[in-house]
């Protein structure tokens, strides 16, 4: 199957640094996700983003399909920014909407 | 909108004990939903997923079953309970190309 992987595996900013979280994927895929995980461990969704650059706020997403990899920018980052982030990718030919998930990255952001 | 709950948010269990987590989706018809685990280690694993009433597959062998006796309905259970199913549970369901989330469930096994 499908390989994610996730770099910096964890990371640690002063309240207000910028930062850039990297996700490689071994094989082309249909769709790729990021989502933050919060302290009480609710998933949300950040970016669907399978190409392409996509912004939300502080947040900027960026994939290059063609060299299998994404990357999820952080900037003026803030305590509430803290918890886990993770990749996920669909594989193609996929029956259903299949995710593999990459290990995630632990973002600690000290005031 | 489409809200997903699971139920209960905590639990602790006895080895040996039966499990029943219970996951109901609001606000749309026939999605697709899943299962999935969280263990210390932080990685999401697939557990298992369904594409309609009475249809489930399983992407792991495991001390764990699930069901979908109803549309918006997903249960996942175990006759007995080991200490390696400790871990969060979350469910989840799919609507074209995106995936949501619930809140998950911590499960500890004494």
């Amino acid at each position: 199957g499908i390989q994610v992987e996730q770099s910096p595996p964890d990371l640690i900013l002063q309240e207000g640094a910028n930062s850039t979280l990297r996700c490689n994927f071994s094989d082309s895929v249909n769709n790729l996700q990021w989502f933050h995980q919060n302290p009480w461990g609710q998933l949300i969704n950040l970016f669907y983003i399978p190409s392409g650059t996509k912004q939300n706020g502080r947040l900027s997403a960026t994939t290059v399909a063609t060299e299998r990899y994404s990357l999820l920018y952080i900037s003026s980052s803030q305590t509430t920014d803290s918890g886990v982030y993770f990749c996920a990718v669909e594989e193609i030919g996929g029956s259903y909407y299949k995710l593999t998930f990459g290990k995630g990255t632990l973002l600690t952001v000290n005031p | 909108s489409q809200t997903i709950h699971q139920w209960p948010a905590t639990l602790v269990q006895p080895v040996g004990s039966p499990l029943s987590l219970e996951c109901t989706v609001e606000g749309t018809s026939n999605p697709n939903l899943y299962w999935y685990r969280q263990a210390a280690g932080r990685g999401l694993q697939l557990l298992f997923y369904s594409v309609g009433i009475g249809q489930i597959s399983s992407e792991v062998p495991q001390n764990l079953s699930a069901s979908r006796p109803q549309d918006r309905q997903f249960i996942l259970s175990s006759k007995k309970l080991l200490l390696s199913d400790s871990g969060f549970y979350l469910c989840a369901w799919s609507a074209k190309n995106t995936i949501y989330f619930g809140e998950g469930s911590w499960l500890t096994v004494v």
